[in-house]
């Protein structure tokens, strides 16, 4: 069975500071790990996707994870917070390219002071 | 592009009850999906379908019905609403390619907020 771990529901960062957001996960199978953000009253949408290339993922927005095996990892991070990064992130995992179902994370939510 | 939409957007049901979420996509996608959220507790899944004419349980079934008549939509059914049903519910979708693989991206709907009081 495949689980996901976030730790710390809220996270709270200056303008301009780095933001990380920390994700754990088992999987029994090679895993494809996402990262979704959903702003207020909106549904889900993808950050970024590891799906078993390069280690070092780059998405939209400035965001990039990087995939740890030995970790069991996948820590989300932006250089500098910008006030539109304010929004709950989501970790997910799949059981891969035959995986059809995705297991969340608890999410974090992010605030951004000026 | 109308993607995944979901109908109604709010509702307001009394315990006992009963109603039916509806959720359609036009990107011909297989796989569609039901999840509801809940604060602290992230997405849980509560049914999905991998065809037409096909449904399984996910992580939280109990208090829900679905059915897939048609590829396009997922209609989720709550057949006797209780107060612990108050939540928001997601509709997604995923394509698959050849051998019916998945890169596990979800489209999601905007959401169907219920309250049962």
């Amino acid at each position: 069975a495949q689980s996901v771990t976030q730790l710390g529901s809220h996270v709270s960062v200056s303008e301009g500071a780095l933001v990380l957001l920390r994700c754990n996960y088992s999987s029994s199978v090679p895993p494809y790990l996402f990262w979704y953000v959903q702003y207020p009253n909106q549904g889900l949408q993808l950050l970024l996707k590891y799906t078993s290339a390069a280690t070092l993922v780059k998405g939209i927005n400035g965001f990039e994870a990087e995939f740890k095996k030995s970790e069991t990892s996948f820590h989300l991070t932006k250089p500098s917070a910008h006030m539109s990064d304010a929004a709950e992130y989501f970790c997910a995992v799949s059981e891969g390219a035959a995986g059809n179902k995705l297991t969340f994370g608890g999410g974090t939510r992010v605030l951004v002071k000026p | 592009n109308a993607g995944v939409t979901q109908t109604p957007k709010f509702r307001v049901l009394k315990t006992g009850q009963s109603m039916t979420l509806l959720c359609a996509q036009d990107m011909n996608h297989e796989y569609m999906y039901w999840y509801r959220q809940d604060p602290g507790m992230g997405l849980r899944l509560i049914h999905y379908s991998v065809g037409e004419g096909t449904t399984a349980k996910g992580e939280v079934p109990d208090g829900y019905n679905v059915s897939r008549l048609k590829k396009q939509n997922f209609l989720l059914g709550l057949e006797s609403a209780a107060p612990s049903q108050t939540s928001v519910y997601f509709c997604a979708s995923i394509p698959t390619g050849q051998g019916r693989l998945t890169t596990g991206e979800l489209f999601f709907g905007e959401g169907s907020r219920l309250t049962v009081l």
